[in-house]
């Protein structure tokens, strides 16, 4: 199975800081990487999916980028909200595997 | 309007058997897949297996074939994750997903909580 790599495991920052967490798959994905957002208690939500495409309703200070082995997801101007775990996700096969999680947290 | 509603809480002892549910509807059950997603207590993600609900073709991760079994009744729309032998580190919210709109998982259940405990 693909194996994927998050870092960091967790950050702290402020409101209205740019918030930057990389994905690496352990071969090439292409561009299948999916960035999910995950609160306390609730379901994931997908953020962006196929790398770099915003999920519709989602906020546009999230983006992503990357291709093949490494990603980025960035948040910019970070709200209130947007204190949460994030996880990507490659759907390059059928065994679709998660990274670890990066936990952002109020500085 | 499309849901993926699942079973309610579970409370089991160790070596007892259970089967939870995942109940779909508002989309073609057997057009997409219905996959399984774990999450231990403050633990991240971990994607389980999955099912193709039209012919039954399941996957499973490595990590948890041969200790669970994905199955669907097409007659109800229902996807189900099932053990025969559960063990206290089964513990965990389990998650039934679908990714109807493509590569990302974009439908989730809103999760039932398995204890398993003596």
């Amino acid at each position: 199975d693909i194996q994927m790599t998050q870092s960091p495991s967790s950050l702290s920052a402020s409101v209205g800081d740019r918030v930057t967490i990389t994905c690496r798959a352990s071969q090439n994905i292409n561009s299948q990487l999916n960035w999910y957002q995950q609160k306390p208690g609730k379901a994931p939500k997908v953020l962006i999916h196929t790398a770099s495409v915003l999920q519709g309703g989602v906020p546009s200070r999230f983006s992503g980028s990357g291709s093949g082995t490494d990603f980025t997801l960035t948040i910019n101007s970070l709200q209130p909200e947007d204190f949460a775990t994030y996880y990507c996700q490659q759907s390059h096969i059928t065994l679709w595997t998660f990274g670890q999680g990066t936990k952002v947290e109020v500085k | 309007e499309v849901q993926l509603v699942q079973s309610g809480a579970e409370v089991k002892r160790p070596g007892e058997s259970l089967k939870i549910s995942c109940r779909a509807s508002g989309y073609s059950f057997t057009t997409y897949w219905i996959g399984w997603v774990r999450q231990m207590p403050g633990k991240g993600l971990e994607w389980m297996g999955i099912i193709s609900p039209g012919d039954s073709n399941t996957e499973y991760s490595p990590s948890f074939q041969g200790h669970i079994t994905i199955s669907a009744d097409k007659s109800i729309s229902t996807a189900y994750l099932q053990w025969s032998s559960l063990k206290a580190s089964d513990t965990a919210m389990y998650y039934c997903a679908s990714p109807l709109g493509g590569d990302a998982i974009d439908y989730w259940g809103q999760g039932a909580l398995v204890t398993v405990s003596s």
